[in-house]
């Protein structure tokens, strides 16, 4: 099962920032949180991912709350093609196994509107 | 252009019939991944492999079955075991631990048993 919860849906204007949710209450202290999104019929494809202070790179920011049970990650200019199922996943680090393997729940469908 | 390619795209297939899915790439990545998609929800893992001649079972492997005797290729047979095999099919490489923060994702293969 997922650790994460987050909104099953959510719309944003273009042009503006997109705010998407995370919970993680039960993230323990060698995991990670990771971003991947899924546009309409493809392949998922990596966003990001932090352990517990904030990450940019040049798609989005990852805002990791100081207890890390939650994260926000943040799409500064929505555009079209950001429309996507977005994927919250804690991952361990340091792992044997199949302990490091991503679990992917349902996520966030994010829709952009012009 | 590296990347990881999956053929066909579209599959149809009677039941009862085994049917075998297309992976490779050419990123020259130690790791990899199938992964089953269902409308309207996550990914689950079905096999994955972090080497040559080495695999191991997924979430959902019953009624599966792979090989990885080349590291660029890794081939999924979907037996008449499996029951419900209409899905999408998703296959996946990275490189080893700890390198491995970035999934890669090819295209698909959607799969419909008549």
């Amino acid at each position: 099962d997922a650790k994460t919860t987050q909104p099953p849906s959510m719309d944003c204007a273009e042009g503006r920032a997109a705010n998407l949710p995370c919970n993680h209450s039960t993230i323990s202290g060698n995991e990670y949180v990771y971003w991947y999104r899924q546009i309409h019929s493809q392949g998922p494809q990596y966003i990001i991912h932090g352990l517990k202070n904030n990450e940019t790179n040049e798609m989005a920011s990852l805002i990791i709350t100081e207890d890390r049970k939650s994260s926000t990650l943040i799409l500064p200019h929505a555009t079209l093609r950001d429309t996507a199922v977005y994927y919250c996943i804690v991952r361990a680090m340091n792992y044997g196994g199949s302990q490091g393997n991503l679990i992917f729940g349902k996520g966030t469908k994010l829709s952009v509107k012009p | 252009d590296g990347g990881i390619t999956q053929s066909p795209k579209y599959l149809f297939r009677k039941e009862g019939q085994n049917v075998t899915l297309s992976c490779e790439q050419n990123l020259n990545h130690d790791a990899m991944y199938w992964y089953r998609q269902d409308p309207g929800q996550g990914l689950r893992l079905i096999y994955y492999s972090q080497i040559v001649n080495d695999f191991q079972k997924g979430d959902i492997a019953e009624g599966y079955s792979v090989s990885r005797e080349k590291k660029e290729s890794f081939p999924l047979t979907v037996t008449s075991a499996q029951k419900n095999p209409t899905a999408f099919y998703l296959c996946a490489s990275s490189f080893s631990p700890p390198k491995d923060n970035e999934q890669f994702f090819g295209p698909g293969t959607r799969l419909t048993v008549l």
